[in-house]
């Protein structure tokens, strides 16, 4: 099962943030939080990861608590082809401990409208 | 184009018939996963590569399922007898273990069982 909660859907004005929420309380301290999305009928496209500290990159932002129990991926000007299902998804390194498979939900899905 | 690669991208076969799917990873990417994927919910781990060993196998895969990767570079899923129910997406990704282990998806093959 997977080991995040994330609202199965969401919507977002062309041009704004686009806010995206997971809860992953039962964290453990070497596990990292990935962010994928996978637009209709492709595959996942990797977007970022981060395991303390807050992280940018130039697709998104990832804001992870203190207590690391939640995250918000941040996409800072929505366009219409960042429509896609966004998912959530904890995971340690196989190095350390860590499964080598991703444990997908089901996703948000963001619709971003004109 | 340097991205993970599968192929073919669509299948249509009939119920009981043999089909074999590729997928060539990111060059120099040591790991190798196959993912399915049905419709409305996330993908789900098959099994997985390192170089040309295969490591875990899910119980998903039944023993009409086959996967390899001779060489350590691609790899081949191959589905005997195929049913109704294996109508799905079949993701490819790959990953480098120096990379934070990052997964990178390929397009997916699209069966669908007649």
């Amino acid at each position: 099962d997977a080991k995040t909660t994330q609202p199965p859907s969401m919507d977002c004005a062309e041009g704004r943030a686009a806010n995206l929420p997971c809860n992953h309380s039962t964290i453990s301290g070497n596990e990292y939080v990935y962010w994928y999305r996978q637009i209709h009928s492709q595959g996942p496209q990797y977007i970022i990861h981060g395991l303390k500290n807050n992280e940018t990159n130039e697709m998104a932002s990832l804001i992870i608590t203190e207590d690391r129990k939640s995250s918000t991926l941040i996409l800072p000007h929505a366009t219409l082809r960042d429509t896609a299902v966004y998912y959530c998804i904890v995971r340690a390194l196989i190095t350390q401990g860590g499964s080598e498979k991703l444990v997908f939900g089901k996703g948000t899905k963001l619709t971003v409208n004109p | 184009d340097t991205g993970v690669s599968q192929d073919p991208r669509h299948k249509i076969t009939k119920r009981g018939q043999n089909v074999t799917f590729r997928c060539d990873p990111i060059s120099e990417h040591n790991r190798l996963y196959w993912y399915r994927q049905t419709l409305g919910q996330g993908p789900e781990f098959l099994t997985y590569f390192q170089n040309e060993a295969q490591l875990e196998k899910s119980r998903l895969l039944s023993d009409r399922f086959s996967a390899e990767r001779p060489k350590g570079s691609f790899s081949t899923l191959e589905i005997q007898r195929t049913e109704q129910g294996d109508s799905a997406m079949y993701l490819c990704a790959s990953s480098l273990t120096r990379d934070q282990e990052t997964q990178y998806f390929g397009p997916g093959t699209r069966l669908l069982v007649l």
